[in-house]
């Protein structure tokens, strides 16, 4: 258990729609990330967020935006959702920002979306 | 250019026997991290092991070591010992230098434990 955890489980959402996950990160972790894994492949980084305000930013597309909140909630929102977009869709906490190569992130069990 | 190269998709190892999965990277930075992660059909990434570039010795953290040759930019994991349960997927992940907390993935190898 890493006290990370993530909701809905699991989402299905129709092409066009758009779609809000959530990520409640360990007590004290300022950093959130999202990750999106494609079937077969390795997660892929979406974003990071921290204290509220995104700081870094993988090959995604402007529709895919996020919250931060200062309880360690988070927010994924995908507009104009793509049959692409399905995937599992993880976040990760960790202390800070930017630290030691070895500062480890701790995962939540995921959001499976299915856009048909 | 793809920084974290995963060449098996898959293994197939019977219990309580070792095996290596492998995993090599590209990387200019050099201060970086490797980890390796399991995950189960669940879906969760555990976290098994890190490995950091200046660091001397490979990393062990009890079944799972790491074997680390800097110079071919390999990291590859040995798992000793297999057991029922070590059935899942495995990635190899990597971060560079001491910017954001982006990790970057392989394709990762599924590793099937056999009684």
């Amino acid at each position: 258990e890493t006290g990370v955890t993530q909701s809905p489980t699991h989402l299905i959402k129709t092409r066009g729609q758009q779609v809000t996950l959530r990520c409640s990160s360990q007590s004290g972790h300022n950093t959130v990330s999202w990750y999106q894994q494609a079937l077969g492949q390795g997660p892929q980084f979406i974003f990071q967020y921290y204290r509220e305000e995104e700081n870094g930013r993988g090959n995604f597309p402007p529709r895919f935006s996020g919250l931060q909140f200062p309880n360690y909630s988070s927010e994924l929102n995908v507009n104009a959702l793509e049959l692409d977009d399905s995937a599992l869709y993880l976040c990760a906490s960790s202390l800070g920002p930017q630290g030691a190569p070895s500062d480890e992130q701790y995962f939540g069990p995921g959001t499976r979306l299915t856009v048909t | 250019a793809q920084k974290i190269t995963q060449t098996q998709p898959g293994m197939f190892v019977q219990e309580k026997e070792a095996v290596t999965l492998d995993c090599t990277y590209d990387t200019s930075d050099p201060s970086y991290g490797l980890f390796w992660y399991k995950q189960p059909s669940s879906g969760e990434m555990i976290f098994l092991i890190y490995q950091g570039s200046y660091d001397q010795q490979n990393a062990t953290e009890g079944r799972y070591s790491l074997n680390f040759q800097k110079a071919r930019k390999s990291a590859n994991l040995v798992i000793s010992a297999s057991q029922l349960g070590d059935s899942a997927m495995y990635f190899c992940a990597m971060r560079e230098g001491t910017g954001f907390q982006k990790l970057v993935f392989g394709t990762g190898t599924r590793l099937l434990v056999s009684p």
